[in-house]
């Protein structure tokens, strides 16, 4: 079945505690991308992945960092976490160029304490 | 900056009733506009439009794209207590690396939708 799996689907955590999100694709996309969605605000996209080794701010990148390293993933990294960061996250990934349908992950909600 | 506006942001209908959710972009370089229904997960995909005055349809639902007017509206007849759901527009935005393509996806805000029974 053609996928994007995220882990964890929930996780509460401390203040500067890095954590990672992972992101795995089946479908054999070059398009990656991680969005956060806040109330009142919409989905924004925090980073974006071309290929393998290409990866790029989006609109809102401060306190995060991706990589991608293979094809199928791209994580998500907060390496000091705060409570701002609480959020809904989503990670999607497309065939090529973003004029097609864009799959999402499941979510990811992130509270940080 | 590219913008997407959707309305209304919330509205609330008795079942059976149609409803019409619109969405305004101002992007550089349009490709194309598309339609998202989250319920309580993931964004699934409804519609791509990429020409203008096309209608998609889907059952109950339809969506048409207006180039000159830089909007689109979603049409759901006959409105079932299962198509609440936040329904989101999209429009890809263009990278700016040669060869085409886009970096991403600028949202809306979404239109929250509510049937009640």
């Amino acid at each position: 079945e053609a996928q994007v799996t995220q882990n964890p689907r929930y996780l509460i955590t401390v203040t500067g505690k890095k954590l990672t999100v992972t992101c795995s694709q089946n479908m054999n996309h070059e398009y990656m991308s991680w969005y956060r969605q806040d109330p009142g605000l919409g989905l924004r996209q925090i980073y974006y992945s071309m290929n393998v080794e290409v990866t790029d701010k989006g609109d809102v990148p401060e306190g995060y960092k991706v990589s991608r390293k293979e094809k199928r993933n791209f994580p998500l990294i907060l390496e000091s976490p705060s409570p701002n960061q609480t959020s809904l996250y989503f990670c999607a990934s497309s065939f090529g160029p973003l004029n097609t349908e864009a799959f999402f992950g499941q979510g990811t909600r992130l509270t940080v304490v | 900056e590219d913008k997407v506006v959707q309305s209304p942001l919330s509205l609330v209908v008795h079942e059976g009733d149609t409803v019409t959710l619109n969405c305004s972009y101002e992007v550089t370089n349009f490709r194309s506009l598309l339609w998202y229904k989250q319920e309580k997960k993931a964004p699934t995909f409804l519609f791509m439009l990429t020409s203008s005055g096309i209608e998609k349809k889907s059952g109950r639902l339809s969506s048409i794209l207006d180039k000159k007017e830089l909007s689109s509206i979603l049409n759901i007849t006959a409105t079932q207590t299962g198509d609440s759901a936040i329904y989101l527009c999209a429009v890809p935005r263009p990278t700016m690396y040669s060869g085409g393509g886009a970096d991403g996806l600028t949202f809306g805000k979404g239109t929250h939708l509510i049937i009640q029974p």
